[in-house]
């Protein structure tokens, strides 16, 4: 089954302590990206790969890491979580090139995390 | 960077009614553009994906259409119900950019 995996689904973590929050998709998609989503505000893209080893900032990168070592997997780090950075996360994947006129976007279940 | 707007923010009607959601972009270099649902606190459900090559797609009671030329597309929705409550958010194709959704409420 096509699919993008997040984990975990719910996370409580205390101010400072590093964290990372894995995503996965099964599809040999190119594209990855990685979204925040607070009332309101709709879903803000936060850092996005178009590929392996290729990475870069979307709309609110700031206090967020990212890498992407292999195709399927694109995992979000917080080095040093804030109270701010308390959100609902989601990941998302697709085609980007080839032959295919792209597909649709898959995205992952969210991660709900608070920072306290 | 390629920017997606979605008007109305809110839109209020009556069981039954018909209605017209829209979704425009600012670079028509895409690929295909891409209908999602959201209910409060949940995921993202896909509604309707139209590859750049096609003008329209159907489900259901839901008609997406896309002109890639002037930069739009439209989500109609036919006879809405309650259950179709939600906010409902259109995504340009790869790039994966949303508009902040038109959070739509039916009331019986």
């Amino acid at each position: 089954e096509a699919q993008v995996t997040q984990n975990p689904r719910y996370l409580i973590t205390v101010t400072g302590k590093k964290l990372t929050v894995t995503c996965s998709q099964n599809m040999n998609h190119e594209y990855m990206s990685w979204y925040r989503q607070d009332p309101g505000l709709g879903l803000r893209q936060i850092y996005y790969s178009m590929n392996v080893e290729v990475t870069d900032k979307g709309d609110v990168p700031e206090g967020y890491k990212v890498s992407r070592k292999e195709k399927r997997n694109f995992p979000l780090i917080l080095e040093s979580p804030s109270p701010n950075q308390t959100s609902l996360y989601f990941c998302a994947s697709s085609y980007r090139t080839g032959g295919i006129l792209g597909t649709e976007a898959f995205f992952g279940q969210g991660t709900r995390l608070t920072v306290v | 960077k390629q920017e997606v707007t979605q008007i109305p923010a809110a839109l209020s009607v009556p069981e039954g009614e018909n209605l017209v959601l829209n979704c425009s972009f600012t670079d028509s270099a895409i690929y295909n553009l891409q209908w999602f649902r959201q209910d409060p606190g949940k995921g993202l459900t896909s509604l309707l994906l139209i590859q750049s090559s096609q003008r329209e797609q159907t489900s259901g009671r839901l008609n997406a259409s896309l002109d890639k030329s002037s930069g739009r597309s439209t989500l109609y929705i036919a006879a809405s119900q309650p259950g179709d409550s939600a906010t409902y958010l259109c995504a340009v194709i790869p790039d994966m950019r949303f508009g902040a959704g038109t959070r739509l409420t039916v009331k019986p």
